[in-house]
């Protein structure tokens, strides 16, 4: 099955500056990667995501890229501020009847005032 | 935030107890799942239902038991847990279950089996 492996664990942050996660997946079949936003106590929420026929995708402050060929793909954060502390899930996904969407472990980012 | 409700929030059970976990959504959506969140862990997919079709079941134990009534329904049936299932179990809706449908998750219960 697929395997998702995200880094850093912990990543810490000046405010102002940029922060980037890294994703790797196993399975070459994966087509769809989220990545989902989750403050302490609430629920995930998804920030952002990309389709294997892309190969970035940006929302103001947000960005993911993703190279098939390497098959990793990774968050990026500019101008950080302190609301973007929280726990960011990045996740991979095949489509077909055995459809699953598999996460990483997490990284919690702290930005710092 | 109140697309995807569950209910209860928080639940302490002994191991010979039985409890259900409920998750409801108000978005329309065809696909519901049950995730298990562990500290230091990833988040865990328990079972997919894919109009009220079970289509996935993680190697889950057989004390956890799902149900889905309907689309907009989904339980958790636990029974004889142990306390290493202690977890924050999160549920997830989507418009279909498919690569590249948006999972919407609901605030999740905070479970302890002592």
């Amino acid at each position: 099955g697929e395997n998702v492996e995200q880094h850093p664990s912990t990543l810490s942050v000046q405010e102002g500056d940029s922060a980037v996660i890294k994703c790797t997946y196993s399975d070459s079949a994966s087509n769809y990667f989220p990545w989902y936003k989750q403050e302490l106590g609430k629920r995930p929420q998804l920030i952002i995501d990309i389709r294997s026929n892309v190969g970035e995708k940006k929302d103001q402050r947000i960005a993911v890229t993703l190279n098939k060929t390497a098959k990793h793909f990774s968050l990026h954060i500019t101008e950080t501020q302190p609301e973007d502390s929280a726990v960011y899930f990045c996740a991979a996904a095949s489509g077909g009847s055995n459809y699953k969407l598999t996460f990483g472990k997490g990284t919690l980012l702290t930005v710092n005032p | 935030e109140t697309g995807v409700t569950q209910t209860p929030r928080h639940l302490v059970m002994g191991m010979t107890n039985k409890k259900s976990l409920k998750c409801e959504q108000h978005l329309g959506h065809n696909a519901m799942y049950w995730y298990k969140q562990s500290a230091k862990k990833p988040l865990e997919l328990m079972f997919v239902y894919n109009f009220k079709e079970q289509t996935e079941n993680n190697s889950v134990p057989s004390r956890f038991s799902p149900e889905c009534p309907n689309s907009s329904h989904l339980f958790l049936h636990l029974h004889t847990l142990q306390p290493e299932d202690s977890a924050l179990y999160l549920c997830a809706s989507s418009h279909r279950a498919g690569s590249g449908e948006t999972q919407y998750f609901g605030p999740g219960t905070r479970l302890l089996v002592l």
